[in-house]
């Protein structure tokens, strides 16, 4: 395993579309996190999974935006009639633990551009 | 909420020593941590020290914490030219259920010049 991986690596859409990203956590952690990031700006936190469980979204999280984590491997974040306010690099990241030291892992991110 | 906070740019002569400096807000984040980001790249783990220790140590970097002041700071020995690059903090005050979400600076813009 090489680390978590992200799929696609840049998204292009119009205003409008619905998009779909898919992360592939490090294959033995529990803990799943999905931040976005803006130009200049640090990530912010989206939301979290614990195995399966969504356990915490941000405010930042529209009623558009929907995660899913269905077998506590793989996550999807599904955006839905994307806006130009939603064009970010989408990072997600992964750790192992129970509470504690929290080292999170990041993929590569996915950029998304809204026309 | 938590709320963290760093200067936006540094340049360094390449060689010399490089500080970037941080300032968080919550006394409950326990674990700190240096993430570094390269163009177009995601963020890479550099190190991170827990709040009941005042410095870390680990090759080229120096890790300081003073938690009277909540101050971090992160010194890179020998700076080379493949260090310039983003470099935020992260500090993860405790969720409920004993998780810790990461929040970050702005970021620090390294830039290393001959």
């Amino acid at each position: 395993d090489t680390g978590v991986s992200q799929d696609p690596r840049h998204k292009i859409t119009k205003r409008g579309q619905n998009v779909t990203f898919r992360c592939d956590p490090i294959s033995e952690h529990n803990r799943l996190y999905w931040y976005r990031q803006t130009l200049g700006q640090g990530p912010e936190f989206l939301t979290y999974f614990q195995n399966e469980a969504q356990l915490e979204k941000s405010r930042l999280l529209s009623d558009r935006f929907s995660a899913e984590r269905p077998k506590g491997s793989f996550s999807t974040l599904e955006i839905q009639r994307t806006e130009q306010g939603d064009s970010a690099m989408y990072l997600c990241a992964s750790s192992f633990g129970t509470s504690g030291n929290n080292e999170q892992f990041f993929g590569p991110g996915t950029r998304l551009t809204v026309l | 909420g938590e709320d963290v906070e760093q200067s936006l740019f540094l340049s360094v002569r390449e060689g010399d020593s490089s500080v970037i400096n941080c300032t968080y807000t919550d006394s409950s984040s326990t674990y700190l941590y240096w993430y570094k980001q390269e163009p177009g790249a995601g963020l890479q783990l550099l190190t991170y020290i827990f709040s009941n220790m005042d410095m870390k140590q680990d090759q080229r970097l120096t890790v300081l914490l003073n938690k009277k002041d909540k101050h971090l700071s992160l010194r890179i020995a020998d700076t080379q030219t493949g260090d310039s690059a983003i470099y935020f903090c992260a500090a993860s005050p405790v969720g409920d259920g004993g998780y810790n979400k990461l929040i970050f600076g702005a970021g620090t813009r390294l830039a290393v010049h001959p």
